[in-house]
């Protein structure tokens, strides 16, 4: 089956400590990002990379951090510096090589909801 | 950024009326695409619009590509309570970025 898997659903942290959200994805996609959802408000983007070894800051960058190892794996860590990180975080990938990163078509994984105690 | 406006921001029917929500902007896009969020789950692709004036079904769902290219509707035909959701818009601007907007909720009375 091809597709994007996130783990934990559901994952709780209590203050002062990090943690580290997975995203894989089977897609062979080279570009893969990752988004926070709060109520309400629509897509914000924290970090997306194009290729292997290489990532760039999104719009809300702070507080996060990235690494791209794989192809197929973007890990999304939360600091104890993020301020208020109970939210939906999503994570994404798109397909096409050659195509400007944020000009692609993306699919999304199914979810982590982060829950800080 | 560029701005997309979603309305309406939520909205109550009845199991088998027809729905219409629509995303607008005051800037040109190159391609819109709509998304369904279940609750607690990721948004997935509904239907993608290429060209302006296009419509495309998937369906029960019907989108079109606005004319002006500045905005996009989908309609949602005979609603069953699985449509309820949060559904998206996303547009590309100047064929550099997808910007989306903040979605329209739907709730579907039995």
């Amino acid at each position: 089956d091809g597709g994007i898997t996130q783990s934990p659903k559901y994952l709780f942290r209590k203050e002062g400590q990090n943690v580290t959200l997975s995203c894989e994805q089977n897609l062979n996609h080279d570009a893969m990002y990752w988004y926070r959802q709060d109520p309400g408000q629509g897509l914000r983007l924290i970090y997306y990379s194009q290729i292997v070894n290489d990532f760039q800051k999104g719009d809300i960058a702070e507080g996060y951090s990235v690494s791209r190892e794989k192809k197929e794996s973007f890990p999304l860590t939360v600091t104890s510096a993020q301020k208020n990180p109970t939210a939906f975080y999503l994570c994404a990938s798109g397909p096409g090589q050659g195509i400007r990163v944020h000009a692609q078509i993306q699919y999304f994984g199914p979810g982590t909801r982060l829950t800080v105690l | 950024g560029q701005q997309l406006n979603q309305s309406p921001q939520s909205m109550f029917i009845q199991e088998g009326e027809d729905v219409s929500m629509n995303c607008t902007s005051s800037s040109i896009f190159n391609t819109w695409l709509w998304y369904k969020q279940d609750p607690g789950e990721g948004p997935v692709l509904l239907i993608a619009l290429y060209k302006a004036g296009e419509l495309t079904s998937n369906g029960r769902l019907t989108a079109q590509f606005g004319i002006t290219r500045k905005d996009s509707f989908l309609n949602i035909s005979a609603s069953i309570p699985s449509d309820v959701g949060i559904y998206f818009c996303a547009g590309l601007y100047n064929f550099n970025k997808f910007y989306f907007g903040s979605g329209t909720k739907l709730n579907v009375k039995p």
